[in-house]
């Protein structure tokens, strides 16, 4: 199985802040990589598909990066409603794995 | 716009076997796998396996010898039977397609609509 793990597992930040989240492959995955974004209560949301493509509809301040096993997300400028976990997921191969997550929390 | 509606008993004693249905409206059903994942207490989320509407089924390979995934196509919807279940699989159950985008000349697959989720608590 492909593991994926991210980093940092938690961050806390302010709204306005620029945050990067970081998520490796334990192997090639070409640009295979979402980003989910979960808030309590909420079904989670697709970010970002093909590591870069923004999903229609999520603001332009999210934004992905990344080939081969590091991938990176970004959140531009923090709104109060960014405060969330974070997942990435692998779409290469079976079973499609996701990232331990990263928590985004208010300073 | 697609919308997937789940249902299934929210609670199981140690043992009986979970049973969750996932409904889909709008959109097409027969283009696309469907996908169940899992978010236990406190922890991550979890990828449990996919079926297509063929019936070809990729499970996890921690709950293959549990789970089994169905399609019926004709109600546009896709069930999930777990046995032998036990307080680890208490969680929050969800289904998602597991849409696709031609980006160029690769084809990107992800999660792109999701059922509401369904809360399932194992006790003894």
């Amino acid at each position: 199985d492909i593991q994926m793990s991210q980093s940092p597992s938690s961050l806390s930040a302010v709204v306005g802040d620029r945050i990067t989240i970081s998520c490796r492959a334990s192997q090639n995955i070409d640009g295979n990589v979402n980003w989910y974004q979960l808030r309590p209560g909420k079904a989670p949301r697709l970010l970002i598909y093909g590591a870069s493509t923004l999903q229609s509809g999520v603001p332009s301040r999210f934004s992905g990066s990344g080939y081969g096993s590091d991938f990176t997300l970004v959140i531009s400028s923090l709104k109060p409603e960014d405060f969330a976990t974070y997942y990435c997921q692998q779409s290469f191969d079976s079973p499609r794995t996701f990232g331990p997550g990263t928590k985004v929390e208010i300073k | 716009q697609v919308h997937l509606q789940q249902w299934g008993a929210g609670s199981l004693k140690t043992s009986e076997t979970l049973s969750l249905t996932c409904g889909v409206s709008g959109g097409s059903f027969s283009g696309y796998a469907w996908t169940w994942i899992r978010q236990s207490p406190g922890k991550g989320l979890e990828w449990i396996g996919e079926i297509n509407p063929t019936g070809n089924t990729k499970y996890n390979p921690s709950l293959r010898s549990r789970l089994t995934l169905s399609v019926d196509t004709s109600k546009k919807e896709v069930s999930l039977s777990l046995a032998s279940v036990t307080a680890a699989d208490t969680a929050v159950y969800y289904c998602a397609r597991w849409g696709f985008d031609v980006v160029g000349d690769f084809h990107y697959y992800n999660l792109d609509f999701w059922g509401q989720g369904t809360t399932v608590t194992v006790s003894s």
